[in-house]
């Protein structure tokens, strides 16, 4: 049982350069979210989806955008990196509206930007 | 809006002595609240979740926690801490009427002394 799978697992970007980071679960779920951790700041949410084909702005979403085209996948780019979204980026999903909000999380996928 | 504060940024106890971490919680509606635990490299897993049930939630791994409403607050303990409980750990919010807002606070890495 996969559950929440992210690729890659690590990238090194150039100033400007874009990615995708992919993420993809088996469970089902209704919701799926995009956070990214960096030291002493917890988790901090990118963006999210409630929905296939819907999608909504966390409390960090500049300089990302996301896509949710089928109901198993979450992808968050990055158009144009900067060094300050060097980070290690979580997907998450969960059950949806009648779900209690337990996260189940991917491994993480850690980005540096030089 | 809702928050959710942790108190240390590092704890450090014994291996054996009471493990305490610290979490509050600002929400104007009844919250759904939630602990998780990360390992070094590893995504973030659950530990326990409070839904308006009982008070007194236990988890995995000898951890429990206890919903305060008058304090709120939602302190994680462990009466007895193993060298495996060394590891970050974060308490999350939801209100319950809104399955997509999750706000996690900052963490507490917690290190176990021989």
């Amino acid at each position: 049982n996969a559950g929440v799978t992210q690729t890659p697992k690590f990238r090194v970007l150039k100033t400007g350069q874009s990615m995708t980071l992919l993420c993809a679960q088996d469970m089902n779920h209704e919701y799926m979210y995009w956070y990214r951790q960096d030291p002493g700041m917890g988790l901090r949410l990118i963006h999210y989806s409630v929905g296939e084909g819907t999608t909504a702005k966390g409390e960090v979403p500049d300089g990302y955008n996301v896509s949710r085209l089928k109901k198993q996948n979450f992808l968050l780019g990055l158009e144009s990196a900067a060094p300050s979204q060097t980070s290690v980026y979580f997907c998450a999903s969960s059950y949806g509206q009648a779900g209690t909000g337990e996260l189940f999380f991917g491994e993480g996928s850690r980005l540096t930007v030089l | 809006a809702q928050s959710v504060t942790q108190l240390g940024s590092h704890v450090s106890v014994s291996e054996g002595a009471l493990v305490l971490l610290r979490c509050n919680y600002s929400s104007s509606v009844p919250p759904y609240l939630f602990w998780y635990v990360q390992y070094p490299n590893q995504g973030l897993q659950l530990l326990l979740k409070y839904t308006s049930a009982a008070t007194l939630v236990k988890g995995i791994n000898g951890f429990e926690a206890e919903f305060k409403k008058s304090e709120t607050s939602f302190h994680l303990t462990k009466p007895s801490a193993h060298m495996s409980d060394a590891a970050e750990y974060f308490c999350a919010v939801r209100i319950y009427s809104s399955a997509s807002k999750i706000i996690f606070g900052s963490g507490t890495r917690l290190s176990i002394r021989p």
